[in-house]
């Protein structure tokens, strides 16, 4: 079923390429940061996260970077597959509650 | 499988009803934490229990209420429903009390409709 709002900024990406998603955020003070994936019909994901005292943190086939000067984060994805079809959202801690930002849905093309 | 169960699946109901959403949080979990999620909304935090007592609370109307029992399951209470009150609501859960020290995980969701 559908789960995501109706405006969502989409990325295509070719099969076996790598994806970058793009994340700002507004509060410097926001010293925690996830990364999350919904599949339709389904809820959130954990993907990954980052702490602010880092600028980098590597998971399998993802990789988060935080750039704290210019309040960006950005998820890579290694070698995008099929299955890496969804939407994704950036979020973060502020004033002790976690702030999702609006997602954006990836699509590859075959 | 995230461990976090949520019913029902789905809901559907008419405007002036109330209905009950139930959670139940992975095993160990102390905190669980309610979201909305509609088209033009995107993923609203509501509002945050953390063993038992309300701990956090954020865009949550006054029509909508909360609890977490002493087995740690919550239920998120929808009283006198409008159209717009139509959304996804997710169930999250965590182990500690801050909102920023560990993952929260995620159930299925209850889809709501109001008619």
């Amino acid at each position: 079923g559908e789960s995501v709002g109706l405006h969502l900024p989409t990325l295509s990406v070719q099969e076996g390429d790598n994806s970058i998603i793009n994340c700002a955020y507004s509060n410097s003070a926001s010293d925690y940061f996830i990364w999350y994936k919904q599949e339709s019909g389904k809820g959130p994901q954990f993907i990954i996260d980052i702490r602010s005292n880092m600028d980098k943190r590597q998971g399998q086939r993802v990789t988060v970077l935080l750039n704290k000067t210019v309040k960006h984060l950005s998820l890579q994805i290694a070698a995008t597959q099929p299955g890496d079809s969804a939407v994704y959202f950036c979020a973060e801690n502020r004033d002790d509650k976690i702030i999702f930002g609006k997602g954006t849905r990836l699509h590859i093309l075959p | 499988d995230s461990g976090v169960t949520q019913t029902p699946k789905h809901l559907i109901t008419a405007t002036g009803q109330r209905v009950t959403l139930r959670c139940s949080p992975r095993s160990g979990d102390l905190s669980v934490y309610w979201y909305q999620q509609s088209l033009d909304q995107g993923l609203q935090f509501l509002i945050q229990y953390y063993n038992g007592e309300e701990r956090a609370k954020g865009n949550i109307l006054e029509r909508f209420s909360a609890q977490q029992f002493p087995d740690l399951h919550s239920e998120l209470n929808l009283s006198s429903l409008e159209l717009g009150d139509s959304a996804l609501y997710f169930c999250a859960s965590s182990f500690y009390r801050l909102a920023g020290v560990d993952t929260q995980y995620f159930g299925p969701g209850t889809r709501l409709t109001v008619l």
